[in-house]
């Protein structure tokens, strides 16, 4: 069966910080790739997206950028992180057929002090 | 584009209620549809989806029929318990995008 992982769980950060969020998808293979931020008390916001390794489509100019070394390794990173930048990251998984539905991670919680 | 529009929130209902958190959609070509549920601090779990006219998704007590004469697809159950606490979310993904377009979710809660 298919897993997917997210670390750390929770981090808070100064600002000014650098940031890495990795999520990595166990039992399957070419997937899509997903991330997402949900403000609190908020919808959710697609980040940036992934049909491929190196592939990564920017949904939103900001000052975050997502990389995919390997197939089911996605990185979410930014240089230096501002407080607009805190809540909750979910990472998501999809078969690459492109079926609809996506599977997601437990998410990170991101506090920017 | 495509968008999803779901009844506002917060939903409060005693324990064996009914429920009913309505979902609508603006969306070209034949959209799949689907509702997910977030329990507090987690991420979200797919609940159920349709992806095909008339089509009911069913999972956990839950319902939700695919009604393209009226774009919707709302979520029912016929008696919800305290675990059900959690927030929803409608969901399309239609056409080559290969992104969801979420609704705003809809928060509910089980009083016992």
């Amino acid at each position: 069966s298919q897993t997917i992982h997210q670390w750390p769980a929770t981090l808070v950060q100064p600002v000014g910080s650098p940031l890495s969020l990795e999520c990595t998808v166990e039992g399957t293979s070419n997937p899509n790739l997903y991330w997402y931020r949900q403000a609190a008390g908020r919808g959710l916001q697609l980040l940036f997206y992934s049909v491929g390794i190196g592939q990564i489509s920017s949904e939103v100019p900001q000052n975050l950028s997502a990389s995919r070394p390997q197939d089911r390794q996605f990185i979410l990173s930014s240089k230096k992180l501002l407080l607009s930048d805190s809540g909750f990251y979910l990472c998501a998984w999809e078969y690459g057929t492109g079926a609809g539905e996506q599977y997601f991670g437990p998410g990170t919680r991101l506090t920017v002090t | 584009g495509n968008s999803v529009t779901q009844m506002e929130g917060p939903v409060t209902l005693s324990e064996e209620a009914f429920l009913t958190i309505n979902c609508t959609y603006t969306a070209t070509g034949y959209p799949s549809l689907f509702w997910y549920v977030q329990y507090p601090g987690e991420g979200l779990q797919l609940l159920l989806k349709a992806t095909k006219a008339d089509d009911k998704g069913s999972n956990k007590g839950f319902e939700a029929t695919y009604r393209k004469e009226t774009t919707s697809f709302h979520l029912e159950k016929g008696s919800v318990q305290v675990s059900d606490s959690a927030v929803y979310f409608c969901a399309l993904s239609s056409g080559s995008a290969r992104q969801l377009t979420f609704g705003s979710g809809t928060q509910l809660t089980v009083l016992p």
